[in-house]
């Protein structure tokens, strides 16, 4: 079965700096992978995916991820945070079922110091 | 336009009682998803709908849980005899068509039970 991880529940980084969540991926195939932002009390948005193609996508916000096969990674990056990106980041995998239905990580949670 | 919409927001009941939870889908999206999130367990999938049809309910922890889905639109959750462990945020998505690889998601039902 496949399965994501992300490391650390909670990322704590300071307004301005570089903000970078971590995502690994187990899947026997390269699925499709996505990042979605959960801002309190409001549903999932998806910030980017990734399908086929160019391996660096970008998303909304000035987010951006790289796929990396040999890494099975799958890392979330903004060069400067904002205080509005603060919340919790999911991380996601669609397995190869017709389906279409998605795996979700544990979440990080992220906090912007002013 | 709309987005997906969900009923109640919140939801209080009593052990052994049961409950149901409306999701109302982006208008057009034949497809359909549950999701339950909880602090033990994470996002996870129980239930997808295509059209009125179910071809994946892997996900549904007991069979106390069901859903059903009328006219390819509204969704109806339905958990009897709930159970502390129910408690949990859940969460309806919609989705397009069957090449496209967003799914929507709604403000979630914050089930309490006592």
């Amino acid at each position: 079965a496949q399965s994501v991880t992300q490391l650390g529940s909670h990322v704590s980084v300071s307004e301005g700096a570089l903000v970078l969540l971590r995502c690994n991926y187990s899947s026997s195939v390269p699925p499709y992978l996505f990042w979605y932002v959960q801002y309190p009390n409001q549903g999932l948005q998806l910030l980017l995916k990734y399908t086929t193609g160019a391996t660096l996508v970008k998303g909304i916000n000035g987010f951006e991820a790289e796929f990396k096969k040999s890494e099975t990674s799958f890392h979330l990056t903004k060069p400067s945070a904002h205080m509005s990106d603060a919340a919790e980041y999911f991380c996601a995998v669609r397995p190869m079922d017709s389906s279409y239905k998605l795996i979700f990580g544990s979440g990080t949670r992220l906090l912007v110091r002013p | 336009g709309a987005g997906v919409s969900q009923s109640p927001s919140n939801k209080v009941t009593e052990k052994g009682k049961d409950v149901e939870l409306r999701c109302d889908p982006i208008s057009g999206h034949t497809a359909l998803y549950w999701y339950r999130q909880s602090l033990g367990q994470g996002l996870e999938f129980l239930i997808y709908f295509q059209g009125n049809s179910a071809p994946d309910k892997s996900g549904l922890p007991s069979d106390r849980f069901s859903a059903e889905r009328t006219g390819g639109s509204v969704s109806t959750l339905t958990i009897q005899r709930t159970q502390q462990e129910d408690s949990a945020v859940y969460l309806c998505a919609s989705r397009e068509w069957a090449e496209s690889y967003e799914q929507y998601f709604g403000p979630g039902t914050r089930l309490t039970v006592t």
